[in-house]
């Protein structure tokens, strides 16, 4: 499974667009992007998920390069409440029976 | 609330004690899962269920540790003869068989142990 690295705290304030970043070298063809949010004392949920290009829903955008190697989660015009840890997954489509969570990245937003 | 349900909310014990934790899932999900998550890490598979069947388990999951869904609607996992260092949350999650559905989580059972 392909390794993921990404920054452990990042702080923001109210109204801003937050970028995390992801690094993920090693991933593989068939692998996927997916990411997931976590509120304190809650599970995780599913925020999106891509393989190539861009990726946008109701909640969030991700960019993903030619190269695959990375990937940016973009969360436009931050409030309170997306206070949360966003873990990015590489590997098999969100549907497979064995998610494999790094450390995440733990995301502070300030008024 | 995404429909899981987990009892207790919140578990403390003292070492060498055993405890039950039970999940309920989401009516009509086929496939339920426990992860293991300690204080500043993510979520950590464990195990999971297709109907009653048990089809993996993690090496995380030592002697010690039993799950069971025996009507392939409810689970329990139950730690006996427990240590510090099963001091963790504890999440559950189910999803649908056969579909292109993500897991959705519970909100997890607190774990300490004294």
């Amino acid at each position: 499974l392909a390794k993921t690295t990404q920054p452990i705290s990042m702080d923001s304030y109210e109204g801003q667009e937050v970028n995390i970043t992801c690094s993920h070298n090693n991933i593989a063809t068939n692998d996927y992007i997916t990411w997931y949010q976590q509120f304190p004392s809650q599970g995780p949920r599913f925020i999106i998920q891509g393989y190539k290009t861009k990726v946008t829903n109701e909640v969030a955008s991700l960019f993903i390069p030619a190269d695959r190697k990375s990937s940016t989660l973009s969360l436009p015009r931050v409030s309170l409440s997306d206070t949360a840890v966003y873990y990015c997954l590489v590997g098999p489509s969100y549907n497979t029976d064995k998610l494999i969570f790094g450390t995440g990245t733990r995301l502070q937003v300030f008024p | 609330d995404t429909g899981v349900s987990q009892d207790p909310r919140h578990k403390i014990t003292k070492r060498g004690q055993n405890v039950t934790f039970r999940c309920d899932p989401i009516s009509e999900h086929n496939r339920l899962y426990w992860y293991r998550q300690t204080l500043g890490q993510g979520p950590e598979f464990l195990t999971y269920f297709q109907n009653e069947a048990q089809l993996e388990k993690s090496r995380l999951l030592s002697d010690r540790f039993s799950a069971e869904r025996p009507k392939g609607s409810f689970s329990t996992l139950e730690i006996q003869r427990t240590e510090q260092g099963d001091s963790a949350m504890y999440l559950c999650a189910s999803r649908p068989d056969q579909s292109t559905d993500t897991q959705y989580f519970g909100p997890g059972t607190r774990l300490t142990v004294l």
